[in-house]
């Protein structure tokens, strides 16, 4: 089954402890992203690879890193997480830039 | 910077009616559009992606239109139904340098089709 999976679902930590919430797909596809979904802002981008070794920012890139090793595998790190990044992310992927976006199911992250 | 609008923010019909749910950007040239369906707590559910080329696109229930040089697509829903009940979000890719389409979101639309 064709699909965008990410772990963990659920996951709460304790400022400054570093984590990493992973993103695979395998669809083959060159465009992964990255978004968070906070409410009153709705999804906005943190990161996308537009293919391995390829990575920029979106437009709320801070206190997040990223990297593209391998097609397939899109890792979100937090270094240092702070309560200001307790929200709902997002990884998505496409075929490439600009066509349509498949999405994961969602992280749920609280960081107290 | 490509802003979406989706109004109206939250939306309540009884069942079986037909509905239109709207949307609006501030820079024309985008080069797709898409609309997705979330469901509490969920992911998002791609719904249709409508070309920058193209009118409109169907599929079952559902038709979404695009008008570039107004701004606006619309999503109607034929004949709703409870499972229909969703936040309805749309989004619009635009060019955002370094050969990159970036996905603009709405804040989206909370259906419920009572029964």
């Amino acid at each position: 089954e064709a699909q965008v999976t990410q772990n963990p679902r659920y996951l709460i930590t304790v400022t400054g402890k570093k984590l990493t919430v992973t993103c695979s797909q395998n669809m083959n596809h060159e465009y992964m992203s990255w978004y968070r979904q906070d409410p009153g802002l709705g999804l906005r981008q943190i990161y996308y690879s537009m293919n391995v070794e390829v990575t920029d920012k979106g437009d709320v890139p801070e206190g997040y890193k990223v990297s593209r090793k391998e097609k397939r595998n899109f890792p979100l790190i937090l270094e240092s997480p702070s309560p200001n990044q307790t929200s709902l992310y997002f990884c998505a992927s496409s075929l490439s830039t600009g066509n349509e976006q498949y999405f994961g199911p969602g992280t749920r992250l609280t960081v107290t | 910077k490509q802003e979406v609008t989706q109004i109206p923010a939250a939306l309540s019909v009884p069942e079986g009616e037909n509905l239109v749910l709207n949307c609006s950007f501030t820079d024309s040239a985008i080069y797709n559009l898409q609309w997705f369906r979330q469901d509490p707590g969920k992911g998002l559910t791609s719904l249709l992606l409508i070309q920058s080329s193209q009118r409109e696109q169907t599929s079952g229930r559902l038709n979404a239109s695009l008008d570039k040089s107004s701004g606006r697509s619309t999503l109607y829903i034929a004949a709703s139904q409870p499972g229909d009940s969703a936040t309805y979000l749309c989004a619009c890719y635009a060019y955002s340098g370094a050969g990159s389409y970036q996905l603009t979101f709405g804040k989206g639309t909370k259906l419920s089709v009572i029964p």
